[in-house]
């Protein structure tokens, strides 16, 4: 069954300092990649998306992730840490073959020390 | 352009009662998507709608759960009878649609929170 793994229910990073947030994946063909946002009592956002394009994805408020097939993985950086980056993140795969419905990870929350 | 539109944002009720979730999707958004985000896990597709037919219902707890998407546009989700374990925010998501082999972005809505006691 395909599915979503994230690393790490919880990271606490310095504000400056390097975010980083793991996403692996599970199934034979490689899928849409997605990572999108939540802030508190907020819909999600979409930071960036990985479409069989360029293999490192640049996003919204300085996130970039690098899809690496043999690792199958699609991990989630920002070179420097912003108080505002606080908040849920989400790694999410799609299929074709699927209708393009979303499966989701179980969520990273980030937490951004002064 | 307006988002995706969910209302209530919040609804508490006792277990064994009925709940309505309404969805206003982005206008002219072709596909829409109803997810269950159960506290600390990820969201789960519960129904796919492309305009009016339902694409995907396979997560969709069927003995208790429907949903409808008259004339293709707004949709609402219903839950009859609820129980403990429905508590979790129903999220709502419009995307363009299917057409083309390409994906089209999902665009989510605030979401409900549904609290049954």
């Amino acid at each position: 069954a395909q599915s979503v793994t994230q690393l790490g229910s919880h990271v606490s990073v310095s504000e400056g300092a390097l975010v980083l947030l793991r996403c692996n994946y599970s199934s034979s063909v490689p899928p849409y990649l997605f990572w999108y946002v939540q802030y508190p009592n907020q819909g999600l956002q979409l930071l960036l998306k990985y479409t069989s394009a360029a293999t490192l994805v640049k996003g919204i408020n300085g996130f970039e992730a690098e899809f690496k097939k043999s690792e199958t993985s699609f991990h989630l950086t920002k070179p420097s840490a912003h108080m505002s980056d606080a908040a849920e993140y989400f790694c999410a795969v799609s299929y074709k073959d699927s209708s393009y419905k979303l499966i989701f990870g179980s969520g990273t929350r980030l937490l951004v020390r002064p | 352009e307006a988002g995706v539109a969910q209302s209530p944002r919040y609804k508490i009720i006792e277990k064994r009662q009925s709940v309505a979730f309404w969805c206003n999707p982005i206008s002219g958004h072709a596909t829409l998507y109803w997810y269950q985000q159960i506290l600390g896990q990820g969201p789960k597709l519960l129904i796919q709608f492309q305009n009016n037919g339902v694409v995907d219902d396979s997560q969709l707890p069927k003995d208790r759960f429907s949903a409808e998407r008259l004339k293709g546009v707004d949709s609402t989700l219903k839950i009859q009878p609820a129980k403990l374990e429905d508590s979790a925010v129903y999220l709502c998501a419009s995307s363009a649609g299917l057409a083309g082999g390409r994906h089209n972005e999902q665009f989510f809505g605030p979401g409900t929170r549904l609290t049954v006691l």
